[in-house]
């Protein structure tokens, strides 16, 4: 059981390309979430999505993009990358309901450095 | 959501229990207490939540205050490998875009062998 799984884990990038951050989760989760953390501060949520085929915006969605194509999947684009999105992003999912079931599963991280 | 304090940092000695506060004084009702764990350069792991009642699992245990205003962590005979920062989030756990988990910046456990 991979559990989340994050591809790729390290990635440079120069300012103004674009990429796309991969996630896989394997325990059927209904809700999928892409956070990223700064140094020394807690995570933050970029967009998040309740089922496949929906997605929705968190704390600071600007500068990235996402798709739900497939229930297993998350990916988070970035279309032109700038310094400030250089960070670590962390994938997650969760059960729909049920207080006992609703703890969330984090990946591994991915670390972007835009240059 | 409601915020949390915590301390930023604590010690504890290998083998002795670990007690990591938390304060909630704004918690709602209908909020639960959850705790997290982030070991350096990883994503964060769940530990143990609770609404009212203490909980325990193999993990951990949670002692809630009667008035819900605030909570402790006791991990209960800590070791080298439970030095992370623990965060203390209150959140609504239903469905929707409550169930986003706001993070504050957490306690520095550092066991010391």
């Amino acid at each position: 059981n991979a559990g989340v799984t994050q591809t790729p884990k390290f990635r440079v990038l120069k300012t103004g390309q674009s990429m796309t951050l991969l996630c896989a989760q394997d325990m059927n989760h209904e809700y999928m979430y892409w956070y990223r953390q700064d140094p020394g501060m807690g995570l933050r949520l970029i967009h998040y999505s309740v089922g496949e085929g929906t997605t929705a915006k968190g704390e600071v969605p600007d500068g990235y993009n996402v798709s739900r194509l497939k229930k297993q999947n998350f990916l988070l684009g970035l279309e032109s990358a700038a310094p400030s999105q250089t960070s670590v992003y962390f994938c997650a999912s969760s059960h729909r309901d049920e207080v006992t079931r609703n703890t969330i599963y984090f990946g591994e991280g991915s670390w972007l450095t835009v240059v | 959501d409601a915020k949390t304090t915590q301390p930023p940092s604590m010690d504890c000695a290998e083998g002795r229990a670990a007690n990591l506060p938390c304060n909630h004084s704004t918690i709602s009702g209908n909020e639960y207490v959850y705790w997290y764990r982030q070991i350096h350069s990883q994503g964060p792991q769940y530990i143990i939540h609770g609404l009212k009642n203490n909980e325990t699992n193999e993990m951990a245990s949670l002692i809630i205050t009667e008035d819900r205003k605030s909570s402790t962590l006791i991990l209960p005979h800590a070791t080298l490998r439970d030095t992370a920062v623990y965060y203390c989030i209150v959140r609504v756990a239903i469905g929707g875009a409550t169930n986003k988990l706001i993070f504050g910046t957490g306690t520095l456990l550092a066991v010391q062998p």
